[in-house]
C-alpha cells in the first residue's frame, strides 16, 4: 500500500515563475490537507480539500495560491508568480477517521 | 483558538539517558493531542496520539506521553535515548477526534543524541 506521494521532491523556481506541487493521497482516502513549513518553524495549515471541493482554505494566502483536488488525479497546490518568501517545504496529508498520513514533502526553493 | 507551545527548540541528551520533550496546549474544548517525528528531509510520522481514552499513551519506538489536564501538558518521554532518536519532534492539537480536522502544530524540538 503506497503512502502519500508528493512530487516533485525538490523544485527550484525563479522569482515570477509558477510552481505546481502534486499530492496523491493514499488509496481510498478522499481528504487532503496541505501544510507549509517555513525554515525553523512548525507546519502551518493551508487548505483542506475533498474530491472536487475546497472545504477550508483559511490558511491560504489570499493571492497567488490556489489548490484543487479533481475527481480524477492528484491534488495540486499552485503558486503563481513565486517570491523568495515562498521558499519552504510543502506537505500534504491524507486522512482516515483517526489519523493523518503525511507525504515526504516538496521543498520549493525560489531563486 | 487552539495553540501548542513546545519549550526548548533544541534538546540534547546522552545516549541511554532519559528523553523529555515538553508540550503545553491551549484549547477551549477537550483536545486531541499528537506527537510526530520528522527525520531529515522526510515527512512526518505519527509517534502517538491522545484521544480522551487513557491519559498515559504509548507510542512507537519506546516513546510515551502523559496527558495532564490540570497542567495542560502532553510531554513526550523515552526512558533511554538511542542514536536513531535524533530528529525533530512536533506536538500538535486538534479539537475533534481527528479525521477531518486540521492540526495546529508547535514549532518543534530538535533532539540531538550525544554518543
Amino acid at each position: 500500500n503506497a503512502g502519500v506521494m508528493q512530487n516533485p521532491r525538490h523544485l527550484v523556481r525563479r522569482r515570477g515563475q509558477e510552481a505546481r506541487l502534486r499530492c496523491s493521497p493514499m488509496k481510498g482516502h478522499s481528504h487532503v490537507y496541505w501544510y507549509r513549513q517555513l525554515p525553523e518553524e512548525g507546519l502551518k495549515f493551508m487548505v483542506y480539500l475533498q474530491k472536487e471541493n475546497i472545504i477550508d482554505e483559511s490558511g491560504m494566502p489570499k493571492e497567488r495560491f490556489s489548490a484543487e483536488f479533481p475527481k480524477e488525479g492528484p491534488s495540486i497546490l499552485r503558486i503563481q508568480q513565486v517570491v523568495r518568501g515562498d521558499s519552504a517545504a510543502y506537505f500534504c496529508a491524507s486522512t482516515t477517521d483517526t489519523e493523518a498520513f503525511f507525504g515526504q514533502g516538496t521543498r520549493l526553493t525560489v531563486v | 483558538a487552539q495553540s501548542v507551545t513546545q519549550l526548548g527548540s533544541h534538546v540534547s541528551v546522552s545516549e541511554g539517558a532519559l528523553v523529555l520533550l515538553r508540550c503545553n496546549y491551549s484549547s477551549s474544548v477537550p483536545p486531541y493531542l499528537f506527537w510526530y517525528v520528522q527525520y531529515p528531509n522526510q515527512g512526518l510520522q505519527l509517534l502517538l496520539k491522545y484521544t480522551s481514552a487513557a491519559t498515559l499513551v504509548k507510542g512507537i519506538n519506546g516513546f510515551e506521553a502523559e496527558f495532564k489536564k490540570s497542567e495542560t501538558s502532553f510531554h513526550l518521554t523515552k526512558p533511554s535515548a538511542h542514536m536513531s532518536d535524533a530528529a525533530e519532534y512536533f506536538c500538535a492539537v486538534t479539537d475533534t477526534n481527528f479525521g477531518n480536522e486540521k492540526l495546529t502544530f508547535g514549532t518543534g524540538t530538535r533532539l540531538t543524541i550525544i554518543p
